[in-house]
């Protein structure tokens, strides 16, 4: 199985900051790496596929980058409704992994 | 609009079964990939299964082979889970989710609100 790791495992930040999570995988998987937004109570909500595609509907403030082994989530500028958790998964092979997710916490 | 509604969860004892459903509308439900994926309490996603268009390939993550069964039913738009011998271990939060493929990659854009499984004496 594919290995997830992503950092950190939680972030405090302020309305306007600009924010990066990097995910790393055990092996290469292309682009064939996604990223989901959740909130407490929420089922998860898909922001980014293959690497750096932003999702139908998701503000351009989002945006992934990578391929291979190393990728990155960015937030250009923190909004209030972006404190959530956020978790990379991988579609290269199942089982699809998913990393144990960051907690972005207002500071 | 689409939407998938799961049905079947409770409480359950530990070696006991319990069956999931996933009713989904919106979409022609069987031109897709399906999934299911869990969330233990105060913990993190996890892949559980999936099962393609014609249900005739099935994937499972290691911890539930042999005791979990994805099924669906494209006349009835309606996607299954079958556990058994459920464990401790099991105790999540288990959605039902949609499958895409976008520039060839797969991801899952569309999320059931959840239906909780307890496996405890």
């Amino acid at each position: 199985d594919i290995q997830m790791t992503q950092s950190p495992s939680s972030l405090s930040a302020s309305v306007g900051d600009r924010v990066t999570i990097t995910c790393r995988t055990s092996q290469s998987i292309s682009n064939y790496l996604n990223w989901y937004q959740q909130k407490p109570g929420k089922a998860p909500k898909l922001l980014i596929y293959a690497a750096s595609s932003l999702q139908s509907g998701v503000p351009s403030r989002f945006s992934g980058s990578g391929s291979g082994t190393d990728f990155t989530l960015t937030i250009s500028s923190l909004q209030p409704e972006d404190f959530a958790t956020y978790y990379c998964q991988q579609s290269h092979s199942t089982p699809n992994t998913f990393g144990q997710g960051t907690k972005l916490e207002i500071k | 609009e689409v939407q998938l509604v799961e049905s079947g969860g409770g409480l359950v004892q530990p070696g006991g079964s319990l069956r999931l459903s996933c009713a989904a509308s919106g979409f022609t439900f069987s031109s897709y990939w399906m999934s299911w994926v869990r969330q233990a309490p105060g913990k993190g996603l996890e892949w559980v299964a999936n099962i393609k268009q014609d249900g005739g390939e099935k994937n499972y993550v290691d911890s539930v082979k042999g005791r979990f069964t994805i099924s669906r039913d494209n006349a009835k738009n309606s996607l299954f889970l079958q556990m058994n011998s459920l464990r401790a271990e099991d105790t999540a939060v288990y959605y039902c989710a949609r499958d895409i493929a976008r520039n060839g990659v797969g991801a899952t854009d569309y999320w059931g609100q959840g239906t909780l499984v307890t496996v405890s004496s």
